[in-house]
């Protein structure tokens, strides 16, 4: 069966600092995965996608992903993290396109 | 960029009425669009595929006669609460995705419905 997981439900990070946040999925066939970034009351924008090819995807506002097929993981970072990139994170998995699998999100912090 | 528009952002009705959704792909034609409910703090829930010119799709436990759907033109998709209890108060989303070649979905900015 689909799924996405996010292990981590809170992050909190200093500004500056590093940032991985983490995704789990489990498909049987190749994925297409997906980060989202949600602002309180606010809809999802899309961060990055990866279908195929580099396994490492560049995305907005300094975020990229890497692709790991051995882990089943798609793991978000940003070098340097910026007080306005506190928000919610959400992974999700499209398959076939037409139905996708959202993981649990992670709420980062951003310390000042 | 691909763009979807929805309204209202905020709608507050009395108990026992009906509340419309629109969502509204701005540059792109979408033959599919989703529904969403989002519960405070938690991950999105998938109510219902719009197929356009088709009777929507949706998950289970939602109850279809509840969730009205109406997907008219490859643009436009409607989302009606209807007999609306303060247990329908939520935020809801939808989403659409370009119906040319691979993409993904893009989101509106969400309806938070709170029923008195």
């Amino acid at each position: 069966a689909q799924s996405v997981t996010q292990p981590d439900i809170h992050i909190t990070v200093s500004e500056g600092a590093s940032l991985e946040l983490r995704c789990n999925y489990s498909y049987g066939a190749t994925p297409y995965l997906f980060w989202y970034v949600q602002s309180p009351g606010q809809g999802l924008q899309l961060l990055l996608k990866y279908f195929s090819g580099d396994t490492l995807v560049q995305g907005i506002k300094g975020f990229e992903a890497e692709f790991k097929r051995s882990q089943s993981s798609f793991n978000l970072r940003k070098p340097s993290v910026h007080w306005s990139d506190a928000a919610e994170y959400f992974c999700a998995l499209g398959s076939n396109f037409n139905k996708f699998y959202f993981g649990s999100g992670t709420k980062l912090n951003v310390k000042p | 960029g691909a763009v979807v528009s929805q309204h209202p952002s905020r709608v507050i009705c009395k108990s026992g009425t009906s509340v419309k959704i629109e969502c509204r792909s701005l540059d792109f034609q979408a033959t599919t669009m989703f529904w969403y409910r989002q519960f405070p703090k938690q991950s999105l829930m998938l109510m219902a595929t719009s197929n356009e010119g088709s009777k929507a799709t949706y998950e289970q436990g939602v109850e279809k006669d509840k969730f009205l759907i109406n997907h008219a033109s490859l643009t436009l998709s409607t989302l009606t609460v209807t007999s609306a209890h303060p247990e329908d108060s939520s935020f809801y989303i939808c989403s659409a995705r370009d119906m040319k070649g691979n993409s993904p979905l893009h989101f509106g900015n969400g309806t938070r419905l709170t029923v008195t």
